[in-house]
């Protein structure tokens, strides 16, 4: 139990388009999903916390506008990166939290994304 | 301000040398303490969850401590295939940011060599 799956594993775009990285609970219901970053040899970097049926709560220096997150249902949580620069590139996770273990977060397998 | 320090960054063992990774934190109050393992391209993989002082897990070869500073991975006769990024995380009672945040330390970057 407790699986969380990313969708796509990777991507590679060019400059100036966007990207929609989708993470799904398989087997449990997730009221909260959160989105990392994680560069090369460092750990991973809270973007944004989604909470079901609400706007998503974004870190500090994390831009709204560019990485836009939507939590449509219990088990879908979406990333959109727009108008991606090679900046942008990096690895990209995210987890859920279940309704019945408040403190466990489950991590899917993330997304490479790679910019042009 | 909430911080997780893990040590050593990389530690290389022989196929059953025993040892210790160690995550030491400080942060306000602590709601829990979180082992993963994550291997390379790849997400976290969820190990051990660790509540209060004094209290233990084990997984197979893996047995996690906690006190009220720090905890410890023991990894009892490595394998090759225990070879990964081991990351520890925090959870604070009171974050005002987001609701039961993860705070990670940088992880420790094991080898085992057969």
């Amino acid at each position: 139990g407790a699986v969380v799956s990313q969708h796509p594993s990777r991507v590679i775009c060019k400059s100036g388009t966007s990207v929609k990285i989708e993470c799904r609970s398989l087997d449990f219901q997730a009221t909260t999903m959160f989105w990392y970053r994680q560069f090369p040899k460092k750990s991973l970097m809270l973007m944004a916390t989604s909470n079901e049926g609400s706007k998503a709560t974004y870190e500090q220096g994390v831009e709204k506008d560019k990485f836009l997150i939507n939590h449509a249902s219990l088990t879908l949580s979406t990333l959109t990166v727009t108008s991606a620069h090679p900046e942008d590139s990096s690895f990209y996770i995210c987890s859920a939290r279940r309704l019945v273990s408040y403190n466990e977060q489950f991590f899917g397998p993330g997304t490479r994304l790679t910019v042009l | 301000e909430d911080q997780v320090t893990q040590s050593p960054e990389a530690l290389r063992l022989q196929e059953g040398e025993s040892s210790s990774l160690n995550c030491s934190y400080t942060v306000s109050g602590l709601r829990g303490l979180f082992w993963y393992r994550q291997d390379p391209g790849k997400g976290p993989e969820f190990l051990f969850t660790l509540y209060s002082a004094g209290e233990e897990k084990e997984k197979e070869r893996l047995k996690a401590t906690l006190t009220k500073k720090e905890s410890f991975l023991h990894i009892t006769a490595p394998k090759p295939e225990d070879s990964a990024t081991y990351l520890c995380a925090v959870q604070a009672v009171n974050y005002g940011g987001s609701q039961g945040n993860l705070i990670f330390g940088k992880g420790t970057k094991l080898s085992v060599k057969p």
